[in-house]
């Protein structure tokens, strides 16, 4: 299948400051990207949906200027946390679509931890 | 929501067929049916997905009943690797539809 690549695996901030995460569709090109945040034992919740070159369209009680999405190119998008806190910490997933069929692929997902 | 509905836990010995179960009653005539799986602290994995026909791949078989009202992924012999959260999910096949997640079942393979 298409592969989705996500960077960094994992990373630890100190509360307050922003972290970005990078979701990279390798093989080919994904018109339209979603984020995810997924609770330890708990299922994926859907954050956002961002199509190339246009804003991010956010799931209710999802915080649109604390998560900044950005989808510059066919091939990337970034999740941006902003003035982070600890109870942002999680299992933060990125997905594509646009490859075969429009099945969606998901990158490896990126552990957020604040302290 | 979801709009799925699957047993939460299951347990399947080492080389056995696995087959798990999915309702979905409420599918409408342009939604596919998607499996993926989750391996602890991954991202989910495409299995297969189908619209009417029984479907088969490299990783496992889709089965879906006349009515399209359910289905069943079957893994025709199981591995330890296949132990995983397996959601399975109705969408439309259109580009920017997401994926909503119910909350799967845990499979559990054994030797």
């Amino acid at each position: 299948g298409a592969v989705v690549s996500q960077h960094p695996s994992r990373v630890i901030c100190k509360s307050g400051t922003s972290v970005k995460i990078e979701c990279r569709s390798l093989d080919f090109q994904a018109t339209t990207m979603f984020w995810y945040r997924q609770f330890p034992k708990q299922s994926l919740m859907l954050m956002a949906t961002s199509n190339e070159g246009s804003k991010a369209t956010y799931e209710q009680g999802v915080e649109k200027d604390k998560f900044l999405i950005n989808h510059a190119s066919l091939t990337l998008s970034t999740l941006t946390v902003t003035s982070a806190h600890p109870e942002d910490s999680s299992f933060y997933i990125c997905s594509a679509s646009g490859g075969s069929g429009n099945t969606i692929y998901f990158g490896e997902g990126s552990w957020l931890t604040v302290v | 929501d979801a709009k799925t509905t699957q047993p939460t836990s299951m347990d399947c010995a080492e080389g056995r067929a696995a087959n798990l179960p999915c309702n979905h009653s409420t599918i409408s005539g342009n939604e596919y049916v998607y499996w993926y799986r989750q391996i602890h602290s991954q991202g989910p994995q495409y299995i297969i997905h189908g619209l009417k026909n029984n479907e088969t791949n490299e990783m496992a078989s889709l089965i879906i009943t006349e009515d399209r009202k359910s289905s069943t992924l079957i893994l025709p012999h199981a591995t330890l690797r296949d132990t995983a959260v397996y959601y399975c999910i109705v969408r439309d096949n259109q580009a920017g539809t997401a994926l909503i997640f119910g909350k799967g079942t845990t499979l559990s393979v054994s030797s």
